[in-house]
């Protein structure tokens, strides 16, 4: 059981906009900067997001981030058959004093 | 620009030990952090614990404390990461990550921003 939560599955067509999830705490999310990260298969993760919403150079606008309160969203607009990967959100939980992630959500482009 | 590269993939028997190591190519740890991350076959990210090399202070997450044991060697730029008790459900990548870390607390609250390409760890009998 992840401690911030996402949905295991998204899906949408190509052009079509896609917005995932994360959900946490007062002690996690609603205290920290969220990040976000694409993983493709047999590939590391890469940092899409840090800071809620600061896309690292070469992360296309395409993809965009934010937060409110103990939520979080990453949202992907013009969606592409290379955006098909498994998307995952982390932050620092001060409870837990580490960082934790979300359960992975698993992007289908159809 | 920095490049982690990891050791090879291993296999192991159940209740042996593993040691993978992350070398920072290109460059140090110099003012970051190095964290081990591990994805077990069909799960998500999991946080093992992280290191700040020129302290040499680590700090494990609950689920392995006593079980893992992360050190750095400031001179090669190299971080390690040692499992113990090895079961089954240890079989996994083991990924190791930079971040930067809170210099006032040393917590490793920043984002993984390069990562190594990964160790896959079978553990079977």
């Amino acid at each position: 059981q992840s401690v911030l939560t996402q949905p295991p599955s998204a899906s949408g067509t190509p052009g079509q906009r896609v917005t995932i999830s994360c959900s946490g705490s007062t002690s996690n999310i609603g205290s920290n900067y969220v990040y976000w990260y694409q993983k493709l298969p047999g590939t590391a993760p890469k940092l899409l997001f840090y800071r809620n919403y600061q896309r690292p150079s070469g992360v296309p606008d395409r993809f965009s981030g934010s937060k409110s309160g103990t939520s979080a969203s990453l949202a992907i607009s013009g969606l592409r058959s290379e955006d098909e990967a498994e998307y995952y959100c982390e932050t620092w939980d001060d409870s837990l004093s580490g960082p934790v992630f979300g359960g992975g959500t698993k992007l289908a482009v159809l | 620009q920095v490049q982690l590269v990891q050791s090879g993939a291993e296999v192991k028997k159940p209740g042996s030990s593993v040691k993978v190591s992350c070398k920072a190519s290109g460059g140090t740890f110099s003012s970051y952090a190095a964290s081990w991350v591990r994805q077990a076959p069909g799960q998500g990210l999991e946080w093992m614990g992280g290191i700040i090399p020129i302290f040499g202070t680590a700090n494990y997450a609950q689920k392995f404390q006593g079980r893992v044991t992360i050190t750095a060697d400031e001179s090669t730029s190299t971080a390690y990461m040692e499992l113990s008790s090895l079961r089954s459900e240890d079989t996994a990548v083991y990924y190791c990550a930079r971040t930067r870390y809170d210099i006032l607390t040393n917590y490793l609250n920043d984002a993984f921003d390069i990562w190594g390409q990964g160790t896959v760890v079978t553990v079977s009998s």
